[in-house]
């Protein structure tokens, strides 16, 4: 079975660009979750999809991050003009249900960087 | 508010002594607790999880954790550290029953092991 995939691996821009993540969740799981690490900082929420819709975007840091999940199936991440703040990991993770049981797949992360 | 502190951004030790990484942390509500650990270049990996059952919990790779609710700690053990034990690990902390939009992780200790 595919894990969680996230495509590019690292991705180096230049202040003022945009830049698109994409996630691709296991198969079959309508709960996917994207989380942030700012280097020297903790892992933060940002969002959470259950299926297409976004259940949760507290987490979203300003209106430059745009988060979509056409079809319920992948996931795209575009952030829009990029700041130098928003370098870090941005990682994904899908799970199959909520509640006590669920367990959550991460992928191993977008490292960007802005310049 | 949630919050998670992990003491030592660092952790050595040697091959085949007791490695002890420390989680304190705060919920106004009871607590589902997690450590998860990252490879380099990997994901982040679920290692073990309390949610209010057994206070010693098992987890993977031989590791386990212990919840004291009075000192509101979940600390992670194992006694004997290979070299393949090298690698990032995070604390977290949910609200009981409020899935992973709530997960508030700790800024992550970095574990060295040494032949």
């Amino acid at each position: 079975e595919a894990g969680v995939t996230q495509f590019p691996s690292h991705s180096v821009i230049e202040k003022g660009q945009t830049v698109t993540l994409r996630c691709d969740p296991i198969s079959g799981h309508d709960n996917l979750y994207w989380y942030r690490r700012v280097m020297g900082k903790e892992i933060k929420f940002l969002l959470h999809f259950v299926k297409e819709s976004k259940q949760d975007e507290s987490g979203m840091p300003n209106n430059r991050f745009l988060a979509e999940r056409t079809g319920g199936t992948y996931s795209t991440l575009k952030v829009q003009p990029a700041e130098l703040e928003d370098s870090g990991v941005y990682f994904c993770a899908s799970s199959a249900r909520q509640g006590a049981n669920e367990k959550l797949f991460f992928g191993s992360g977008t490292q960007l960087s802005v310049l | 508010a949630q919050s998670v502190t992990q003491l030592g951004s660092h952790v050595s030790v040697s091959e085949g002594a007791l490695v002890l990484l420390r989680c304190n942390y705060s919920s106004s509500v009871p607590p589902y607790l997690f450590w998860y650990v990252q490879y380099p270049n990997q994901g982040l990996q679920l290692l073990l999880k309390y949610t209010s059952a057994a206070t010693l919990v098992k987890g993977i790779n031989g590791f386990e954790a212990e919840f004291k609710k009075s000192e509101t700690s979940f600390h992670l053990t194992k006694p004997s550290a290979h070299m393949s034990d090298a690698a990032e690990y995070f604390c977290a902390v949910s609200d009981l029953g409020g899935g992973y939009s709530t997960l508030t992780f700790g800024k992550g200790t970095m574990l060295l092991v040494s032949p």
